[in-house]
C-alpha cells in the first residue's frame, strides 16, 4: 500500500538555526498538509497546500514557516530560525479528492537545543 | 469556529470487551466529516473511520464503529472485542468546508487494553 515518506526521522537542531523537513506525499494525492504534535500534546495543524498553494495556515504558521512543493514528488516545511518551542513531531500527511482521509507520515522528531 | 472535544483523558478495557471512546464537537457548518485515528506508542497515526454529516447510517469499518448522533454534536467510537494491540492514544478530528480539508483534532483518548 502506497504510503507517506517523511525524512529523516530525528532531527536535532541548535537554536536559531535553519530545518528543512521533507516529506513524499502519496503520487496520485493532491491535498498536503503539515502538523505537529508537541509532546504529549494533541496533534496541530500548520498548513495545506492544494495547487501549487498555500490553501489554508493556522495561527502557529507564521513568517518563520514556510512550504515548498519544488518538484512533482516532494513537499517540505521550513523553519528559518528555530525557537526551543519548535521542538516537536511534525507530521506531514497527504489526501486524494473529496472525503478520502488524510494519510499521514511517521513523522520527524525535531529537537531543538 | 470549529472545537472537538474529548474529555476522557484515559480509558481501561479489559481484552475482549467493547469500549466507547467520546468525542463532541462544535460547529456552525451544515457539511463537515468527522473522523478516528489511532496513534500507537510508535507515534504514526493510523485512519480508523470516517463519517461524513449527511450520511444517514452511522459508519463501520470492522470492530470499529462511529456512533453519530448528529442532533447532540456527538460522534463517538465504539470498538468491539477489544485487542491488546488496540492500546493507543485516539483522536477525534473535524474537518470544515473550507478549501484545503484541513482536519482539527481533539486532545485524544489514551486507551489501555489488559488482559
Amino acid at each position: 500500500e502506497p504510503e507517506v515518506t517523511q525524512t529523516p526521522s530525528h532531527q536535532v537542531t541548535q537554536m536559531g538555526q535553519e530545518v528543512i523537513l521533507r516529506c513524499v506525499p502519496i503520487s496520485n494525492h493532491l491535498y498536503f498538509y503539515w502538523y505537529r504534535q508537541i509532546l504529549g500534546q494533541k496533534v496541530e495543524f500548520l498548513v495545506s497546500f492544494y495547487n501549487n498553494e498555500i490553501s489554508e495556515k493556522s495561527e502557529i504558521f507564521d513568517d518563520q514557516f514556510s512550504v515548498e512543493r519544488p518538484d512533482g514528488s516532494n513537499f517540505t516545511l521550513k523553519i528559518r530560525s528555530t525557537k526551543l518551542e519548535d521542538s516537536a513531531m511534525y507530521f506531514c500527511a497527504s489526501k486524494d479528492r473529496g472525503n478520502s482521509p488524510l494519510h499521514f507520515g511517521n513523522g520527524t522528531r525535531l529537537t531543538v537545543t | 469556529a470549529q472545537k472537538i472535544t474529548q474529555t476522557q483523558p484515559g480509558m481501561f478495557v479489559q481484552e475482549k470487551e467493547a469500549v466507547t471512546l467520546d468525542c463532541t464537537y462544535d460547529t456552525s457548518d451544515q457539511s463537515y466529516g468527522l473522523f478516528w485515528y489511532k496513534q500507537p506508542s510508535s507515534g504514526e497515526m493510523i485512519f480508523l473511520i470516517y463519517q461524513g454529516s449527511y450520511d444517514e447510517q452511522n459508519a463501520t469499518e470492522g470492530r470499529y464503529s462511529l456512533n453519530f448522533q448528529k442532533a447532540r454534536k456527538s460522534a463517538n467510537l465504539v470498538i468491539s472485542a477489544s485487542q491488546l494491540g488496540d492500546s493507543a492514544m485516539y483522536f477525534c478530528a473535524m474537518r470544515g468546508p473550507k478549501s484545503g480539508y484541513a482536519l482539527n483534532f481533539g486532545k485524544g483518548t489514551s486507551l489501555l487494553v489488559t488482559p
